[in-house]
């Protein structure tokens, strides 16, 4: 079956340390995205890559950083610069940039910083 | 900017029966997308229904239909005959039309949808 697949599922976190989201897809999309999902706010974009060995700072990009070497690929790093890292994070990929908007999204990964 | 708004942060409707969740959206742009995206309690969202600007015609996917006033930017999802499936977060989604190149798209807040046996 094609899809996300995000990893770990939940993941907990000592203050100080990074962590590394993984987001892989089998759909042959151009385009990836981290959201990130907290109560009452909505998605938020963390970063976004359109293409392979390319990526773009979303709205809020500060203390995350990304990677795209491979088209399948697209890991999150949350680094100990995030003030405040516990949220539910969100991969999507879509056909491309140029596309009629429809995203498709992994089942998220919840990380709680203690 | 583009604001995306939902004014229901929390909904609930018997079985069967039909429900209206809303949204308000603010741009200057005169191409643009509108989407509907459910997210079930396991998390994964999905694609609801969608809907081109340029459209005047109401889209429609099965029990779920959209009321799309374009002057009063309004984007209202119908869900009708209400099945205990439909139990989930709806987030309403802007994104400009294409005119080359990334477009984002921005979320509402979200309706937290229940529904009642």
């Amino acid at each position: 079956d094609g899809g996300i697949t995000q990893s770990p599922k939940y993941l907990f976190r000592k203050e100080g340390q990074n962590v590394t989201l993984s987001c892989e897809q089998n759909l042959n999309h151009d385009a990836m995205y981290w959201y990130r999902q907290d109560p009452g706010q909505g998605l938020r974009l963390i970063y976004y890559s359109q293409i392979v060995n390319d990526f773009q700072k979303g709205d809020i990009a500060e203390g995350y950083s990304v990677s795209r070497e491979k088209k399948e690929s697209f890991p999150l790093t949350v680094t100990s610069a995030q003030k405040n890292p516990t949220a539910f994070y969100l991969c999507a990929s879509s056909i491309g940039a140029s596309n009629t908007g429809e995203l498709f999204f992994g089942e998220g990964s919840r990380l709680t910083v203690l | 900017a583009q604001t995306v708004t939902q004014s229901q942060p929390e909904m609930s409707v018997q079985e069967a029966e039909t429900v209206t969740l809303s949204c308000t959206y603010d741009t200057s742009e005169n191409n643009y997308y509108l989407f509907w995206y459910k997210q079930p309690p396991s998390r994964q969202m999905i694609l609801v229904i969608r809907q081109e600007a340029y459209k005047q015609q109401n889209a429609t996917e099965n029990r779920f239909s959209v009321n799309f006033q374009k002057a009063a930017k309004s984007f209202s999802l119908k869900i009708s005959d209400s099945q205990l499936g439909d139990t989930a977060m709806y987030f309403c989604a802007f994104m400009r039309g294409n005119s080359g190149g990334y477009q984002k798209v921005t979320f509402g807040t979200g309706t937290k949808l229940q529904v009642i046996p």
